[in-house]
């Protein structure tokens, strides 16, 4: 069965900073999809980024970027320019191709202190 | 965009009640999942559906079930609750078949503002 790690339960970065989440994951498949979802307090959760494991290229989507280590299994989130916005749990998350079953990863609860 | 609501944000129920909640999509989104979130745990999948009347078990169905009569509502139903099923239950849903999960974004999950739901 596939799983996802998150190491750090909780991280803090100073606005205007960056920061980098670890997500970790374990699967025998080749074919898979990567997210980093974000749940701001009291707020829907939201996608922000996803990386399908075919593409070496790392995704980027504006301030947010990932670091994809397919040997590694390893999805990193790094956040630059932090904003007081971005202040949330921030979950990794893995799928497999074909398969609507998602793993999600513990969570980190990211601060941006101002 | 994409709205997935669901029917409270916050619930106060007491052991042995039913309870039952619900889910709704307006986007004739095929897939629709109900997971808990608890601290230190992630989310956790208990049920979802790839279509109408049909369902499959995630991996903590126990003490739950679920009813999907109309595409867009998807029912969390909590026979007879207890006090280890106090947790947040969110919901989601994405817009393709199960068959066709893939590169185009399909499998991108929306999901709803959650339920906290506390069991006395």
């Amino acid at each position: 069965a596939q799983t996802v790690t998150q190491s750090q339960p909780e991280m803090s970065v100073q606005e205007a900073e960056t920061v980098t989440l670890s997500c970790t994951y374990d699967t025998s498949e080749n074919n898979y999809y990567l997210f980093w979802y974000k749940q701001p307090p009291s707020r829907q959760m939201i996608l922000v980024i996803r990386q399908e494991a075919y593409k070496q290229q790392n995704a980027t989507e504006n301030r947010f970027s990932v670091n994809f280590q397919k040997a590694a299994k390893s999805f990193s989130l790094k956040i630059s320019d932090s904003q007081l916005g971005d202040t949330a749990m921030y979950f990794c998350a893995f799928m497999q191709y074909n398969n609507n079953d998602m793993r999600f990863g513990a969570g980190t609860r990211l601060t941006v202190k101002p | 965009d994409v709205k997935v609501t669901q029917s409270s944000r916050y619930l106060v129920k007491r052991t042995g009640e039913k309870v039952f909640l619900e889910c709704v999509q307006d986007m004739d989104h095929e897939n629709m999942f109900w997971y808990r979130q608890d601290p230190g745990l992630g989310l956790r999948l208990i049920y979802f559906s790839y279509d109408v009347k049909m369902k499959e078990k995630g991996d903590i169905p126990e003490g739950y079930s679920v009813s999907r009569e109309k595409k867009e509502r998807f029912s969390l139903i909590l026979e007879s609750a207890s006090t280890n099923q106090t947790s947040m239950y969110l919901c989601a849903s994405t817009p393709g078949g199960i068959e066709t999960s893939g590169g185009d974004g399909t499998d991108t999950q929306y999901f709803g503002p959650g339920t906290r739901l506390t069991v006395l």
